[in-house]
């Protein structure tokens, strides 16, 4: 079983939707990040955590430390978000990441 | 942008021919990694560094070696390539983010699309 497990694996929406990611873990973490990546194209950092919650523009995170779950929200979907969406936790030393398989989101007009 | 390159970008190579990829900084971070990224597999880590000479082994670190001779400068070299190597080929570096001081945000370069024939 991964460490770090992301559902669904694939999501399409229709433009102006409010869109879920889910995150779960099973080890002891300091930090947990999403990235996201879009076809082709680099990965960006979108948020770090380590509790509670934290929001840019439309997209939303948060995490439960006690069970173990983070979720992505976007809120007013477009389809420029469509993309990967990788989950990932920072544990151990040297702050080197274990990322989760991805969810790959398309967001139709 | 966190000043970092990644050369070549895109690389065919044959079987059993060496190969080095480099990753630059320009902002004398501390650590630095090589990961690599598959379908059905995602990104796995394949070794990193915490300085200057100071390197260690990720989950998938068979066949590749690394070398950090200067803070700026990570290379990754594939010693003798093979095809379960095609891959895409990715340096990050970790930055101290704001507020709690263990948190550290990653920054990846471009990446390097490696074909191993």
């Amino acid at each position: 079983k991964n460490e770090v497990e992301q559902s669904p694996q694939n999501l399409t929406a229709q433009e102006g939707e409010f869109i879920t990611i889910n995150c779960s873990y099973s080890v002891g973490i300091s930090a947990l990040h999403w990235l996201q990546q879009h076809p082709g194209g680099g990965i960006v950092s979108l948020f770090m955590l380590s509790s509670g919650k934290k929001k840019h523009g439309r997209l939303i995170a948060t995490i439960n430390i006690q069970e173990k779950h983070s979720s992505l929200h976007i809120t007013a979907s477009h389809p420029r978000d469509s993309a990967v969406y990788i989950c990932a936790v920072t544990k151990g030393s040297n702050y080197k990441l274990t990322f989760g398989k991805g969810t790959l989101l398309t967001v139709n007009p | 942008d966190a000043g970092i390159t990644q050369s070549p970008r895109h690389k065919v190579t044959e079987t059993g021919t060496p190969v080095t990829l480099r990753c630059h900084q320009t902002e004398n971070h501390r650590y630095m990694y090589w990961y690599r990224q598959d379908p059905g597999h995602g990104l796995r880590l394949i070794h990193y560094s915490y300085g200057v000479k100071d390197t260690d082994k990720g989950e998938v670190s068979d066949g590749y070696s690394v070398s950090r001779s200067k803070t700026e400068d990570f290379l990754l070299t594939l010693e003798s390539a093979t095809s379960s190597q095609t891959s895409v080929y990715f340096c990050a570096i970790s930055i101290p983010g704001q507020g709690a001081k263990s948190s550290y945000e990653q920054y990846f370069g471009p990446g390097t699309r490696l074909t191993v024939t």
